[in-house]
């Protein structure tokens, strides 16, 4: 059992090109969140989706975007990188939203 | 706004014990996790408490008080697998997970 899965596992990519982070589980889990982790913060939620053809807004939405077409797959775009979006991004997913959740190994996006 | 609050690092000796403190203020409370973390992976799940009092689970304990937005998180016999950071996290009323920045564990010989 893979558990949560995320691809590519590092990046080096242009400032304004376009990238989507894919996300795959297949515990039928159905929420799944977007995180970033960066030095001296906590992990900031970017978006989540509660069940599968719904998604909603976290702390920090702004230039990216999700989609969540079915239950396994929750890719996160960013539209136009930029410098600040340079970070570690985590995959995460939930049985129901007041369980543990489990995350993927996390994505080291590096934006020049 | 909402916050959680952790020490950013601490250094124990390997065989001994050290609690690691929580503090948090949130729209509302739907319980509070514990994370383990180590360097360059993944957060992995240690513990969950939504009621007053200790849970143990073998060498890690959790405790929380709702009345003082306070938890900790209890490492006994310590080995050097334990150095990692340790995040602590709270759902708020819209069940949504806040998150500490996380705490530094240092086990030295």
């Amino acid at each position: 059992i893979a558990g949560i899965t995320q691809a590519p596992t590092s990046q080096i990519l242009a400032a304004g090109r376009r990238m989507t982070l894919r996300c795959t589980q297949d515990m039928r889990h159905n929420a799944m969140y977007w995180y970033r982790q960066d030095l001296g913060l906590g992990l900031r939620l970017i978006h989540y989706s509660n069940t599968a053809g719904t998604t909603g807004k976290g702390e920090v939405p702004d230039g990216y975007s999700v989609s969540r077409a079915n239950t396994d797959d929750f890719p996160l775009t960013l539209a136009s990188a930029v410098p600040s979006q340079t970070s570690v991004y985590f995959c995460a997913s939930s049985d129901s939203t007041n369980t543990e959740a489990f995350f993927g190994q996390g994505t080291r996006l590096t934006v020049v | 706004g909402q916050n959680i609050d952790q020490p950013t690092e601490m250094t124990a000796t390997e065989g001994a014990i050290v609690q690691i403190n929580c503090t948090y203020q949130t729209s509302g409370f739907n319980g509070l996790f514990w994370y383990q973390q180590h360097a360059g992976e993944a957060p992995t799940f240690l513990s969950y408490n939504v009621l007053d009092g200790l849970e143990e689970k073998g060498r890690f304990s959790s405790f929380l008080s709702r009345s003082k937005g306070y938890s900790y998180l209890l490492l006994k016999e310590l080995q050097m697998k334990d150095s990692a950071s340790y995040l602590c996290a709270v759902r708020d009323k819209d069940y949504q997970l806040i998150w500490g920045a996380g705490t530094k564990l240092i086990i030295k010989p």
